[in-house]
């Protein structure tokens, strides 16, 4: 058990919705990062909190939007879902964010039908 | 941008065989990371590296960091059938302390 909770474990929805993605990061851990796992992008870097600010962005659609709130869990909010942005979405944590090991979740199994 | 390339893409072996995994940056590395993602699980890390020719053992595991920092390896002695999964390097470089990831080998192992 890596301590990074994610929920949920899995979601389908259909193209155009929303959803929301959860994170809650290793206790005493300051940053969390956001990555996409697909089968053929490998491991895709999309957004880095660390306490509460935006620290870095990578391959992140505008459609897609991310937050770290005050008690240092994280949401990633994803709009106007595409047939392509079914994947897996996992959420890490470390402890301040650079140089540091990263503590992956079980991961958000998201389909768009 | 940083680019991380790690080959094979793929790796079947009998138990019992030896094992290696490349990886490549485009950039001087920080630091490199190994996880390992058992199928329909998550990445869960295994080891950093920092110095410049490093080598660690982790069992039947052996790490190696490039002379450049631009490359490193994994090395599985005598493969068992609980090492299948897919092992990932992760390179912080370049200006960057973000964790580029590699594509990935995926280890079969045949008993």
């Amino acid at each position: 058990d890596s301590g990074v909770t994610q929920t949920p474990k899995h979601l389908i929805t259909a193209t155009g919705q929303r959803v929301t993605l959860r994170c809650s990061p290793r206790s005493g851990d300051l940053s969390v990062y956001w990555y996409q796992q697909s089968l053929d992008q490998g491991l895709q870097f999309l957004i880095q909190y660390y306490n509460g600010e935006e620290r870095a962005k990578g391959n992140i659609l505008e459609r897609f939007s991310a937050q770290q709130f005050p008690d240092l869990h994280s949401e990633l909010n994803l709009s106007s879902l595409e047939l392509g942005d079914s994947a897996l979405y996992f959420c890490a944590s470390s402890r301040d964010g650079e140089n540091s090991p990263l503590h992956f979740g079980n991961g958000t199994r998201l389909t768009v039908t | 941008g940083q680019q991380v390339m790690q080959i094979p893409q793929y790796q079947h072996v009998q138990e019992g065989e030896d094992f290696t995994t490349y990886c490549n940056s485009s950039t001087t590395l920080s630091n490199i990371q190994w996880y390992k993602q058992r199928p329909g699980g998550h990445p869960v890390f295994l080891i950093q590296l920092v110095k410049s020719g490093e080598v660690k053992k982790q069992k039947r595991l052996t790490f190696q960091f490039g002379e450049a920092k631009k490359n490193s390896s994994l090395h599985i002695t005598a493969t068992q059938t609980t090492d299948v999964g897919t092992y990932f390097c992760a390179g912080e470089g370049g200006g960057s302390y973000i964790p580029t990831f590699g594509r990935g080998t995926s280890l079969i192992v045949h008993p």
